[in-house]
């Protein structure tokens, strides 16, 4: 049973381009939350879905950054126009009720932002 | 001992020694409470949780100890390993997100 899958591992974009970042959950996981780390800090807590819905958002800038979880594929992070700022660990977790309780991290992905 | 370093705090311990690591969390309704490792490059690994009815938990060389009252928690590593060194965060669940604590680097020296 694969843990949480995030790719790509690494993403270099420059200044005002798009990145997008994919989580594929543990298999019978509905439940993805995504974070942000920034150097040398605590994870951030960014957005909750489930299948199809946003559960919680409040953690998002209200500009440039968007999130689904489609009823079939891996839930995207998407992030518009990027800036330097952007530049940062982001990790997704998953579970398999809406709980807290023990979610597993995947890797991450590393944007850099040139 | 324990020092500030430019942006983590510190803790240096002796392999063999026990580790001790504290976290002050905010929100006096947190009903649960994780600890997390993570080593350079990777993502948070769970170790042990605790939830707010309890105020000691042990694992496997690990205790985790919490104190309401004063909102605090801590990790306690027996044996502390050179495999131990890592970032180590304590979490609190506040609804629908955990919010994460500034972390602890531990460092083992051989």
């Amino acid at each position: 049973n694969a843990g949480v899958m995030q790719n790509p591992r690494h993403l270099v974009r420059r200044r005002g381009q798009e990145a997008r970042l994919r989580c594929s959950p543990m298999k019978g996981h509905s439940h993805v939350y995504w974070y942000r780390q920034l150097p040398e800090e605590g994870l951030k807590f960014m957005v909750y879905l489930q299948k199809e819905n946003i559960i919680d958002e409040s953690g998002m800038p209200k500009e440039r950054f968007s999130a689904e979880f489609p009823k079939e594929g891996p839930s995207i992070l998407r992030i518009q126009q990027v800036v330097r700022g952007d530049s940062a660990a982001y990790f997704c977790a998953s579970s398999q009720g809406a709980s807290n309780y023990g979610y597993t991290f995947g890797s991450g992905t590393r944007l850099t932002v040139v | 001992g324990e020092s500030v370093g430019l942006h983590l705090p510190t803790l240096s311990v002796q392999e063999g020694d026990n580790s001790i690591i504290n976290c002050a969390y905010s929100n006096s309704a947190s009903d649960y409470f994780i600890w997390y490792k993570q080593e350079s490059g990777k993502g948070p690994q769970f170790i042990i949780d605790i939830r707010s009815n309890m105020d000691k938990r042990q694992g496997q060389r690990v205790t985790v100890l919490l104190n309401k009252t004063v909102k605090h928690l801590s990790l306690q590593i027996a044996a502390t390993q050179p495999g131990d060194s890592a970032v180590y965060f304590c979490a609190e669940n506040a609804g629908n997100m955990l919010t994460f604590g500034g972390g602890t680097r531990l460092m083992v020296k051989p």
